[in-house]
């Protein structure tokens, strides 16, 4: 069974702080990574995607990959409270033809 | 503009009664899904396709039909609607198995 773990939250921070969501994944020959946000009753919106090991950075947003420890994180900085949202983490397994979703880590930024 | 498209947004339907969620797709792109959202279950697939003609079963397919006639349009098919069907739909499409996922704004079902 192919997972993706993510803790459901909701992790709360300070305006300006820099937040940090986490998520593991099962398998070992997962090849592609995806952190999606979602607004409350609205479509998944790609933030980053990362594919190989290390950190890549777009704006206040960095991903993390680790995948001797089957881990990927999402580091915003500058947090803002339009960054309160759902975070989805997705990993494409190697092999398969569709993607594998986290159930999501709800982020609250408080002004 | 490159988009995916859902019709309906919101429908509420009775148990029993046949309904299509239509989804198409403007980016030339060779997969579509369908999922389905409900609180503490996240995303869950229903069904997918590969290209034109191509569909597999997803995680929950049962209930649910779909087709793949054409490459931009992959609609889902309720034969007969059950409350338990009520939830957030939404389409999705990428043009490849490590491209981007795009979603489609999502159809919200309810079924009496």
């Amino acid at each position: 069974q192919k997972e993706v773990e993510q803790n459901s939250g909701p992790l709360s921070v300070p305006e300006g702080a820099i937040a940090s969501l986490n998520c593991t994944y099962s398998d070992r020959v997962s090849q592609s990574f995806f952190w999606y946000r979602q607004y409350s009753g609205k479509s998944p919106e790609l933030i980053m995607s990362i594919y190989s090991n290390g950190d890549k950075e777009d704006g206040r947003f960095t991903a993390q990959l680790n995948k001797a420890s089957q881990y990927v994180s999402l580091l915003i900085r500058d947090s803002q409270p339009s960054d309160s949202a759902t975070y989805l983490c997705a990993s494409h397994y190697s092999g398969y033809s569709t993607l594998t979703f986290g159930k999501g880590t709800m982020l609250l930024v408080s002004p | 503009e490159a988009q995916v498209t859902q019709n309906p947004r919101y429908l509420i339907t009775v148990t029993g009664k046949k309904l299509t969620v239509t989804c198409s797709q403007n980016m030339n792109h060779e997969y579509m899904s369908w999922y389905r959202q409900d609180p503490g279950l996240g995303l869950r697939q229903i069904y997918y396709s590969m290209n034109v003609e191509v569909t597999d079963k997803g995680d929950v397919p049962e209930g649910y039909k779909v087709s793949r006639k054409e490459k931009r349009n992959f609609p889902l098919i309720l034969e007969s609607p059950s409350p338990n069907q009520t939830s957030l739909y939404f389409c999705a499409s990428r043009l490849g198995l490590q491209e981007t996922q795009y979603f489609g704004p999502g159809t919200r079902l309810l079924v009496l």
